[in-house]
């Protein structure tokens, strides 16, 4: 079964550091690209971050540029999501999906994502 | 790109034919997608490609156009599809942006 399991999420305060992780299992890991993606309550979902599947080309969303940075360990079969600068808009759910190309670019499937608040 | 759907709500029955229409700002030819999010839930790929059912989802969705206009349909629709529906485009990187949503519910 394919899956994609977050984790690192926490409460956070304004300026602070955090580092997602997402471990992915029952899929050939390195043969993929993976993304990121916030929900904020209440909002729709926003794509913030894109990794190659052997750690290039890498995208991000103007929102989060300079401030978030997208990596990989294909050996270890897990992406992450190292934020810097944490505003209070950054708080949301961050899921982590695979993207899948052939036939058409889609995301999928999601992880169950982790909470991030970021709060004084 | 921007994507904007409609409606943004919907009030619907059972066994009811329910349209969502999502239009890009520019020509994405097919690279949309379509998810089903439940509260609580992550999104759920639907429709790729604008028109390609993902395998395991009912037959009574269905996703059509391409350039600017799509459409996704649930032919009758069922108690668990009360859910909200996101298009999204991918044609064009950086940004895989998504459509502000639209909710279907009773």
């Amino acid at each position: 079964e394919v899956q994609l399991v977050e984790s690192g999420g926490a409460l956070v305060q304004p300026g602070g550091s955090l580092r997602l992780s997402c471990a992915a299992s029952g899929f050939t890991f390195s043969s993929y690209g993976m993304a990121w993606v916030r929900q904020a309550p209440g909002k729709g979902p926003d794509f913030l971050s894109f990794i190659g599947y052997g750690g290039s080309p890498t995208y991000y969303a103007d929102s989060v540029k300079g401030r978030f940075t997208v990596s990989r360990d294909n050996a270890n079969i897990s992406v992450f999501l190292h934020m810097d600068s944490l505003r209070v808009e950054d708080t949301a759910i961050y899921y982590c999906a695979r993207v899948r190309t052939a036939g058409g670019r889609r995301f999928d499937p999601w992880g169950q994502g982790t909470l991030v608040t970021v709060s004084s | 790109i921007q994507l904007t759907q409609s409606p943004s709500s919907l009030s619907a029955s059972v066994g009811d034919r329910v349209t969502i229409t999502c239009r890009a700002s520019q020509d994405i030819s097919s690279s949309l997608a379509w998810y089903q999010q439940k509260p609580g839930k992550a999104p759920k790929l639907l429709i790729y490609a604008a028109s390609t059912l993902q395998s395991g989802v009912p037959s009574r969705f269905s996703g059509s156009g391409s350039g600017t206009d799509f459409t996704l349909t649930i032919s009758s629709l069922q108690p668990e599809d009360f859910a909200v529906y996101y298009c999204q485009q991918l044609n064009t990187p950086p940004l895989f942006t998504f459509g502000p949503g639209t909710t279907v519910d009773v």
